[in-house]
């Protein structure tokens, strides 16, 4: 079952706009990984932030988290046609026995015009 | 470094078959997760393996097994295949033992398996 969801599911702009994303999700977690997949390939890493912090930046991106209402949002600044893509919030929730078990929303399809 | 890398990337299979789906990882990663992706049910969790042993384990039928080799590869089987199998299999590996610590998981670039 899906942890989460993702707002909004999708999202269509101009090239050079800022791109915001919002993720959903039900449990405690220990991590929240966002990911971006192009069509038909597989999924590739972009971000990691663990629960004890609120806000992170690579590049482009910048993630922030809000354990207290269980969500996050990741924001991609001064957006490119070749940003066009999936993008998904993993979850890795508290658990005894989590070893590397992810629970995915549901995603949002991204559009970048040029 | 390579990458976590699947084979075969494309395979069509008839119902009632069955399917090995083969999984190396990142090298020096013990942990290999399998997913599967759907347009109706998105991304779920199949199964993961650390050290030949199987970890954890999603919801799915017994019909999808795995094993992991002393040399941390993984195969993932699916028998008396069904329409819905029909899916994105993606494999995954992480280095880290336990994801208490935040460990960054890679992906392989998937297997397409169509059940005719």
């Amino acid at each position: 079952s899906q942890q989460g969801e993702e707002d909004p599911q999708a999202l269509s702009i101009q090239e050079g706009e800022n791109a915001t994303m919002n993720c959903s999700y039900k449990t405690s977690i220990n991590n929240l990984q966002w990911y971006r997949q192009n069509s038909g390939r597989g999924l590739v890493h972009l971000i990691l932030i663990r629960s004890n912090e609120r806000e992170k930046h690579s590049g482009r991106l910048r993630v922030t988290l809000d354990t207290s209402k269980k969500s996050s949002s990741l924001l991609i600044t001064a957006s490119r046609a070749a940003d066009t893509a999936s993008y998904f919030c993993a979850t890795d929730r508290i658990n005894n026995n989590a070893g590397n078990m992810l629970t995915f929303g549901g995603g949002t399809r991204l559009m970048v015009k040029p | 470094k390579a990458g976590v890398t699947q084979t075969p990337r494309y395979l069509i299979k008839t119902r009632g078959q069955q399917v090995t789906l083969s999984c190396s990882p990142i090298s020096g990663h013990r942990s290999v997760s399998w997913y599967q992706q759907t347009p109706g049910q998105g991304l779920q969790f199949l199964f993961e393996y650390f050290s030949e042993t199987q970890r954890n384990k999603g919801n799915f039928p017994g019909r999808f097994s795995g094993r992991q080799f002393s040399n941390s590869r993984s195969e993932m089987n699916v028998s008396t295949l069904e329409l819905g199998d029909s899916a994105l299999y993606l494999c995954a590996s992480s280095s880290i033992q336990t994801g208490n610590s935040g460990n960054t998981i890679y992906f392989g670039e998937g297997s397409w398996l169509t059940v005719v």
